[in-house]
């Protein structure tokens, strides 16, 4: 079956530790994405890439870093810069260029919580 | 900057009733599209409908069909014949015609009696 998958489905993560959450797609898509979503909040985007080695910062990338060494992959570090990580990270995929770049497909998400 | 707003935080429907999720958005771009995202209590985001704002005819898939106007820059989302399986918070979205990010409203929890 092709699909996004997160791991892990939690994360527990102590002051002053940087944690990476990841996700991998086998659609073949070209570009993937970083959402965070907050209680009873909409998404907000942390971090895209369009192609491999290349990244843009989305609306609130402070505290985060990525990397896309792989079509299939990209990772989310969230640092220890990152003050208020409590929340809902949400990864998507989709086509770049042409028709069908503009809907994004999103995995199941990770849960990471702060000790 | 773009923006979403979904004015209804919640809203209930009986099972076999009809609803409508409200949506209108901010845009100063001609050609883009909209969306309609359900996330249930798994939390996982499943697209419902999207729309491409240089056609015309409104976006329709199944028991869903959306109302956009693009005038008013409102784009509602009619759910007919609810379910129990439709209970979930929707998202209404934008993205720009060569999209890189999607902008999200706050969401809508729809509650499904039976």
């Amino acid at each position: 079956d092709g699909g996004i998958t997160q791991s892990p489905k939690y994360l527990f993560r102590k002051e002053g530790q940087n944690v990476t959450l990841s996700c991998e797609q086998n659609l073949n898509h070209d570009a993937m994405y970083w959402y965070r979503q907050d209680p009873g909040q909409g998404l907000r985007l942390i971090y895209y890439s369009q192609i491999v080695n290349d990244f843009q910062k989305g609306d609130i990338a402070e505290g985060y870093s990525v990397s896309r060494e792989k079509k299939e992959s990209f990772p989310l570090t969230v640092t220890s810069a990152q003050k208020n990580p409590t929340a809902f990270y949400l990864c998507a995929s989709s086509m770049f260029g042409g028709a069908g770049q503009e809907t994004q497909y999103f995995g199941p998400g990770t849960r990471l919580l702060v000790l | 900057a773009q923006t979403v707003t979904q004015s209804q935080p919640e809203m209930s429907v009986q099972e076999a009733e009809t609803v409508t999720l409200s949506c209108t958005y901010d845009t100063s771009e001609s050609d883009y599209y909209l969306f309609w995202y359900k996330q249930p209590p798994s939390r996982q985001m499943i697209l419902v409908i999207r729309q491409e704002a240089y056609k015309q005819q409104n976006a329709t898939e199944n028991r869903f069909s959306v109302n956009f106007q693009k005038a008013a820059k409102s784009f509602s989302l009619k759910i007919s014949d609810s379910q129990l399986g439709d209970a979930a918070m929707y998202f209404c979205a934008y993205s720009f015609k060569y999209g890189n990010k999607l902008v999200f409203g706050a969401g809508t929890i729809l509650r499904v009696k039976s």
